[in-house]
């Protein structure tokens, strides 16, 4: 059963960059395209960005010039990270495996999620 | 970005009813179409892909519907355990998105 695990610092102030990693057990990150997906408290989800195991990324348009997703197959983990914070990216974010894109864009595994919060 | 409906936003219904939750998009998204339960404070569970598939171990009383721009997710029977707010997703264009989500609770 692959499981997902999301790690990192649950307070990240202002303007500093949001890291986060994303293990993945159970099975291998080859062949898949893993995602991260966010959701502020009490509101709906929103996606960040995704790689494939060979390293390509599609970022969405309204972050991408603050996201980078990286992969390390030999550690079977993927990487978020998120530059010049506000209050505005308080969120829990996830980890989510797809197995393609378009019609394969589906999430059918995520991880339990953690709670980033923005602020001094 | 293609623009995810859903509604109603919120819905009361009883143990044993029927419930269909509606998703609308801003264009055609062929059958693109993906369906999500989530529970409080747990990650969303993929029920439906491509918009009829059910997901492996999904009980059969979730079925999805629909194409184009028109999508619906029905509930048979519900279930104590069905209570929960449910989201679609396009998977026609990136970036990817999902609607406002349904919260269903119980009468």
């Amino acid at each position: 059963q692959v499981q997902l695990q999301e790690s990192g610092p649950g307070l990240v102030k202002p303007s500093e960059t949001l890291s986060l990693t994303c293990t993945v057990s159970g099975g291998s990150i080859n062949n898949y395209y893993w995602s991260w997906i966010r959701q502020p408290p009490g509101k709906g989800l929103e996606w960040i960005g995704y790689i494939y195991y060979s390293g390509s990324t599609n970022y969405n348009p309204s972050l991408k010039s603050r996201v980078t997703i990286s992969v390390d197959t030999s550690k079977n983990q993927f990487s978020l990270k998120l530059s010049s914070v506000t209050a505005a990216d308080t969120a829990v974010y996830y980890c989510a495996r797809h197995p393609g894109v378009y019609l394969g864009g589906y999430f059918d595994y995520w991880g339990q999620g953690t709670l980033v919060t923005v602020s001094s | 970005d293609i623009q995810m409906t859903q509604s109603p936003s919120s819905l009361s219904a009883s143990v044993g009813d029927r419930v269909t939750i509606t998703c609308r998009a801003s264009q055609s998204i062929s059958s693109y179409l993906n369906w999500y339960q989530q529970k409080p404070g747990k990650a969303p569970k993929l029920l439906i892909y491509a918009a009829s598939s059910l997901q492996s171990g999904v009980p059969s009383r979730f079925s999805g519907s629909g194409s184009g721009t028109d999508f619906t997710l029905t509930i048979s029977s519900l279930q104590p355990e069905d209570f929960a707010t449910y989201y679609c997703q396009q998977s026609y264009s990136t970036p990817t998105t999902f609607g406002q989500g349904t919260r269903l609770e119980i009468k």
